[in-house]
Parts: C-alpha cells; structure tokens; sequence
C-alpha cells in the first residue's frame, strides 16, 4: 500500500502561517497531481487545493499549495480560528491496482 | 442547488450488511462518477471506490474487494454502497463525493452516513 506522509499536528497563532508538507514513500509525487482537503470537525471534508495549487471558487487566497519533485506543500496564510480542521493530501497512485491515497491527515490548532 | 444527499445512520449487527444511497441534486445524474470514502473514529480518510452512475462500472479498493457492491437505480437518480461481512472495524462515517476516476480531486462531498457495528 502506497503512503502519504503528513505531520500529525500544526499549530500556531492567529495571523501567523502554517505549513503542512506531503510527501510519498513508494512513489514519485511529482508524476501526479495533489489535492488538498480541510475536514472540519463534524462537517464533510471540502476540496480546498485540487492539482497541485489550484483554489476552488470561495477558498480564500490565503490558502495555497505547491509541489516539488519530492513533496507537496499546503500553506495558510494569515491563520484564523475558523481555520482549525484536519488537513489531507490525496493523490491518485496508479501503481499496481490503482487507488485514492490519502495522508494520514494534518490537525492544525489555532 | 448542487449537492449529495445520503441516507440517516445505521446500526448493524456484526456479519451483517449495510446499504447506503447517495441521492445527487443539481446536475446531470449521468454525467459525473461518484465514489465513497469513509473515516472510521480516530482515524483518516480512507478510499473504497467508484462507480459510474451512466454505464455502471465500478472499480472497488482491493481491501474491500468481495465485500463491497456499489450500484445506481437511474429511475430514481440515486447511487449504493452496500458492505457485507461487517466487524466493528467497519463503524465509520461514510461519504459519497463526486470525482471523475483515476484522480483524488472530489469536489462535492456528501453530509455522511454513521456505520455503527454492534451486538
């Protein structure tokens, strides 16, 4: 099974940036595209990134995501209390059978 | 408005089986795959397949392949996920979302559905 590596937890303080990295351990991250989700407690998860660095309509800009050939980045800018939720990268691993792989998930706290 | 719309919790026995429906609104019921996740509690997302509201085909994550049966009934606009064999490893929230397939990008979530397996 292909995995995505995140930190388990994030923190800092309003206004401040946090950065969450994703990177593949069987897998060449830089061949596919990385999709990021925020999953508020209680809520559905909501695509916040989708291929690599692109923001859905409503996201606000201080949400932005990168890649490398090694890892993917989700950044937030200017951090707010709303803001405190679970953080996923997913990507599609086309190696053997073929699956969604998600990370493990980032708790940021506020 | 565009939305998913599934089915109200459940609790089952374990080894029995749970059906649950995803009822897209707001746009062509055919013309977007919808595929299922589910987050057990403590832990993250996990992916269980898609199916094809047009034609039909699926493709199931080989963990949940021989227990897991995803169908639509295109008279009513609605898509199933049905879990046989349950163990109380299977209590989780299930979503539906929309995605095309071979990608990890969804755009639409459903509000989920509890899965609880108790005796």
């Amino acid at each position: 099974q292909s995995v995505l590596t995140q930190p388990p937890s994030a923190s800092a303080t309003p206004g401040q940036t946090v950065t969450i990295s994703c990177s593949a351990t069987t897998f060449d991250i830089g061949n596919g595209w990385v999709h990021w989700y925020q999953h508020l407690s209680g809520r559905a998860p909501k695509l916040l990134i989708y291929r690599d660095h692109n923001r859905p309509s409503g996201v606000p800009e201080r949400f932005s995501g990168s890649k490398s050939d090694t890892s993917a980045s989700l950044a937030i800018s200017g951090l707010q209390a709303e803001d405190e939720a679970i953080y996923y990268c997913a990507v599609w691993d086309d190696t053997l059978f073929g699956a969604v792989v998600f990370g493990g998930g980032t708790k940021v706290t506020v | 408005q565009v939305q998913l719309v599934q089915s109200g919790a459940d609790v089952r026995e374990p080894g029995a089986s749970v059906k649950i429906s995803c009822r897209p609104s707001g746009y062509t019921f055919t013309d977007s795959f919808i595929q299922w996740m589910r987050q057990a509690p403590g832990q993250g997302l996990e992916w269980m397949g898609w199916i094809n509201p047009d034609a039909g085909g699926t493709k199931y994550a080989e963990k949940f392949k021989g227990r897991v049966t995803m169908t639509r009934d295109t008279s009513i606009k609605t898509v199933f996920l049905e879990l046989s064999g349950l163990t109380s490893g299977d209590t989780a929230v299930y979503y539906c979302a929309r995605g095309m397939p071979f990608m990890a990008e969804f755009d639409l979530w459903g509000q989920g559905t509890l899965v609880t397996v108790s005796s």
